[in-house]
């Protein structure tokens, strides 16, 4: 049974540039959560996707976009790169959109 | 918004000492959830507190929610090398809210 894959593991990036990030949910679950990690600080949230659809936020500008499919995997994008986007990407996957989270090993970003 | 801030942010312990880190939200909280993330790896759920004072133990690892659902505590007893790592709690908020948010983390070390 396999977990939460991420891909790609890592990714180096210059400012203004736009990228993708891939996240396949664990077997059985619905529910995806992308979180940003900065180096040495909590995860926080950007958004999670339930039935394809965007259902909570976190404060992220519109830079950040994401899409579920119908397979429940998941894409994170991000256009407009900054210095500030630099930074650990983790999604998590659950089954119900309150239930307890399994990550992936997550995407470090690098933007020069 | 909903804040989550933990104590200590660093904290060394011989090994075989007791370690506690705590937590507090700004906001009441609906549950909250601890996780655990080793150096270089990504958050492990670790347990769910549901219930006003609820305790709950894991071998070694005893939680407690408050009463008023605004704060929460992780307590290991004699720790071992195997119990580095940093700690996180995440709550929801009690307003219907699914979003998770992640605490500030404390940062473990054992002294061998």
């Amino acid at each position: 049974d396999a977990g939460v894959t991420q891909s790609p593991t890592h990714l180096i990036k210059t400012r203004g540039q736009q990228v993708t990030l891939r996240c396949s949910p664990k077997s059985g679950h619905d529910t995806v959560s992308w979180y940003q990690q900065a180096l040495g600080q909590g995860p926080q949230f950007i958004f999670q996707y339930y039935e394809e659809e965007e259902r909570q936020r976190g404060n992220f500008p519109d830079r950040f976009s994401g899409h579920q499919f119908p397979n429940y995997s998941s894409e994170l994008n991000v256009n407009a790169l900054l210095l500030g986007d630099s930074a650990l990407y983790l999604c998590a996957s659950s089954w119900g959109t309150n239930e307890k989270l399994f990550f992936g090993s997550g995407t470090q970003l690098s933007v020069l | 918004g909903q804040q989550v801030m933990q104590i200590p942010q660093y904290q060394h312990v011989q090994e075989g000492e007791d370690f506690t880190t705590y937590c507090n939200s700004s906001t009441t909280l609906s549950n909250i959830q601890w996780y655990k993330q080793r150096p270089g790896g990504h958050p492990v759920f670790l347990i769910q507190l549901v219930k006003s004072g609820e305790v709950k133990k894991q071998k070694r690892l005893t939680f407690q929610f408050g009463e008023a659902k605004k704060n929460s505590s992780l307590h290991i007893t004699a720790t071992q090398t195997t119990d580095v790592g940093t700690y996180f709690c995440a709550g929801r908020a009690n307003f219907g809210n699914e979003k998770l948010t992640f605490g500030t983390g404390t940062r473990l070390t054992i002294i061998p």
